[in-house]
């Protein structure tokens, strides 16, 4: 069984760093492309960033290039996403999603990790 | 960037009505378009891929059809554990992806 497991998320002040966590079991975590995707309280989905499989493509939305890093330990079956300078609007539940390479679908989303930016 | 819009926002029909929600692509994405389904609480769920792909597991009463830049996503016969949020989802020369803003789906 597919489980992608998230951990990490926490109320943080404004220009704070928070790392993510992501724990995948039940397929080959090496072989495939991940993405993190949040959801601010009450929104929509919105597409975070992409590692492929050998962590060689790495794209980031607009909105948090050049302040979160995804990254990904295939020994450890483990995808991590490193977020500096928070705001307010980063405030979301942050989940992590298996992606498929051919169609670019998402098939596989964990439960989900909240991450609060307030003072 | 390619940007989605969804048809209605919201919509509530009854037991067994047929449900129609449209997608719509700024620029043409062939037939890389994607739907999920979220309930309150709980991970979005793929139901449909390759814009009319019925993912294994997904009832059959979910249809989607389009391709270049309109979409539809039909439920034929509402049952009551549809009520959700549907999004949709392009993934045509990615990323970045794009969700549209998702459509309720509440029953009467």
């Amino acid at each position: 069984e597919v489980q992608l497991v998230e951990s990490g998320g926490s109320l943080v002040q404004p220009g704070g760093s928070l790392r993510l966590s992501c724990a995948a079991s039940g397929f080959t975590f090496s072989s495939d492309s991940m993405n993190w995707v949040r959801q601010a309280p009450g929104k929509g989905l919105e597409w975070v960033s992409y590692i492929s499989s050998n962590s060689r493509s790495i794209y980031y939305a607009d909105s948090v290039k050049g302040r979160f890093t995804i990254s990904r330990d295939n020994d450890k079956n483990s995808l991590y996403l490193q977020m500096y300078s928070l705001r307010a609007e980063d405030t979301a539940t942050y989940y992590c999603a298996r992606d498929s390479v051919v169609w670019g679908f998402f098939d596989y989303w964990g439960q989900g990790t909240p991450v609060t930016v307030s003072s | 960037d390619i940007q989605m819009t969804q048809s209605p926002s919201s919509l509530s029909a009854s037991v067994g009505d047929r449900v129609t929600i449209a997608c719509r692509a700024s620029h043409f994405i062939s037939n890389f378009l994607n739907w999920y389904q979220q309930k309150p609480g709980k991970a979005p769920n793929l139901l449909v891929y390759g814009a009319s792909n019925l993912l294994s597991g997904v009832p059959s009463r979910f249809s989607g059809s389009g391709s270049g830049t309109d979409f539809t996503l039909t439920i034929s016969g509402l049952q009551p554990e549809d009520s959700a949020i549907y999004y949709c989802q392009q993934s045509y020369n990615t990323p970045p992806f794009t969700f549209g803003p998702g459509t309720k789906v509440d029953i009467k």
